[in-house]
């Protein structure tokens, strides 16, 4: 069963630093795309950043370009985006987000979710 | 970048209705479009991929048609479970744009 798991949400302060992670089981980690997509309360959905199975291809949305970098561990089966500088416009919940077998932007699963607010 | 819109914003339908959602791109994406069902609380659902192929366990109520700049999905007879948040989203580069939403709700 592939599963995906976000943590490492919370609170923080305008300017302030957070990391995301993303526990995934059930298929071969690098073998797929990963990305995050974030929902600000009661808003639609914004593609944040993806990063290809090897790793080496990396993506950012010009929102956050610059302030945020994803990266992916395999040993760990794990996701990361660690966020700097936010801003309050950042808050939302984060989802991580498994690119399918049809592509890297098709996403087949997706987590629960992690709610991140920035406070102005 | 890519833009997507999405109309109506807001569809009232009753169940058993046939619900037809609108996304037009701003420049060609070919075929490369796909839907998601979003209900309250939930996390996004994945329903159909390049712009009519069905995701595994959808539905057959659920159909996509469209390529270039203009897409469908129908919903042939809306069920109770089907009022939910629906969006399109571009994957013919990166970013992978999402469209609005449009929202079904009951009539």
């Amino acid at each position: 069963e592939v599963q995906l798991v976000e943590s490492g949400g919370g609170l923080v302060q305008s300017g302030g630093s957070l990391r995301l992670s993303c526990a995934v089981s059930g298929f071969t980690f690098r073998s797929y795309a990963l990305s995050w997509v974030r929902q600000a309360p009661g808003k639609g959905l914004e593609w944040v950043s993806g990063i290809s199975g090897s790793g080496a291809g990396t993506y950012y949305a010009d929102s956050v370009k610059g302030r945020f970098t994803i990266s992916r561990d395999t040993s760990k089966n794990t996701l990361y985006l660690q966020m700097n500088s936010l801003r309050a416009a950042d808050t939302a919940i984060y989802y991580c987000a498994k690119g399918s077998f049809y592509g890297d932007l098709i996403f087949d699963f997706w987590g629960q979710g992690t709610l991140v607010t920035v406070s102005s | 970048e890519t833009v997507l819109t999405q109309s109506p914003a807001t569809l009232s339908l009753s169940p058993g209705d046939r619900a037809t959602l609108s996304c037009r791109a701003s420049q060609s994406v070919g075929t490369f479009l796909a839907w998601y069902q979003q209900k309250p609380g939930q996390s996004p659902r994945l329903l159909i991929y390049d712009a009519s192929n069905r995701a595994t366990g959808i539905p057959a109520r659920f159909s996509g048609s469209g390529s270039g700049t203009d897409f469908t999905l129908t919903i042939s007879s809306l069920e109770p479970e089907d009022f939910a948040v629906y969006y399109c989203q571009q994957r013919s580069n990166w970013p992978g744009t999402f469209g609005p939403g449009t929202k079904v709700d009951i009539k």
